[in-house]
């Protein structure tokens, strides 16, 4: 079966403060994704990376930056947490015909 | 611009009853076509997909979609409900061979007994 884990589930972090979000997968894809998750907004991509050491912004990359070191490791960096950036958090990989997979979300709360 | 439009934000059905959510998309192309379910706290399943072929497509737990290339639509359908189907329920086109998948806002679908 497919995996992709999010190893926080929920974080209640200070405003100020350095958050990091990360998501392992285990379908050796090369392309991964991080998407926001708010009532009302749908899902909104904030990065995406298409291989190792490679990234490119989503549509609300601002406050954010990502890491990829390794295939199977996304990570989400929120320099410092604001209060606007409380929100659930998906990851996700894409495998073969662009079918999209998904982590169970990380819920943060900024406080 | 491409879009995805789920017109119905919530909708309640009865347990047995039908089903129906409504999917149009706006693309210049036939891109890749998706629903997806979401439980409460959880992330997104994959229900069925549309790359090519047979319009009509099955996907888990009894649902099915039909795309319809002259309304550009892909509505999901599913002939009896159950209350487990109480979740929220989003279209998604991916243009083929590309990196940006755009969800729709998502159709909350309630259960009453």
């Amino acid at each position: 079966d497919v995996k992709v884990t999010q190893s926080s589930r929920y974080l209640v972090k200070r405003t100020g403060e350095k958050v990091f979000l990360e998501c392992v997968q285990d379908m050796d894809h090369e392309n991964m994704f991080w998407y926001r998750q708010d009532p009302g907004l749908g899902l909104r991509l904030i990065y995406f990376s298409y291989d190792v050491k490679m990234k490119e912004k989503g549509d609300i990359p601002e406050g954010y930056s990502v890491s990829r070191e390794k295939k199977e490791r996304f990570s989400l960096i929120l320099e410092s947490a604001s209060t606007n950036q409380t929100s659930m958090y998906l990851c996700a990989s894409r495998g073969d015909g662009d079918t999209i997979y998904f982590g169970e979300g990380s819920w943060l709360t900024v406080v | 611009a491409q879009s995805v439009t789920q017109p119905d934000i919530h909708i309640t059905v009865s347990e047995g009853a039908s089903l129906e959510l409504r999917c149009n998309y706006s693309y210049g192309a036939t891109p890749y076509l998706f629903w997806y379910v979401q439980s409460p706290g959880q992330g997104l399943q994959l229900l069925l997909k549309y790359f090519s072929g047979d319009t009509l497509v099955q996907g888990i737990k009894g649902f099915e979609a039909e795309f319809k290339r002259s309304q550009s639509s892909f509505n999901l359908r599913k002939p009896s409900v159950h209350w487990s189907d109480a979740a929220e329920y989003f279209c998604a086109v991916a243009p083929t061979g590309g990196f940006k998948t755009i969800f729709g806002a998502g159709t909350r679908l309630f259960v009453k007994a």
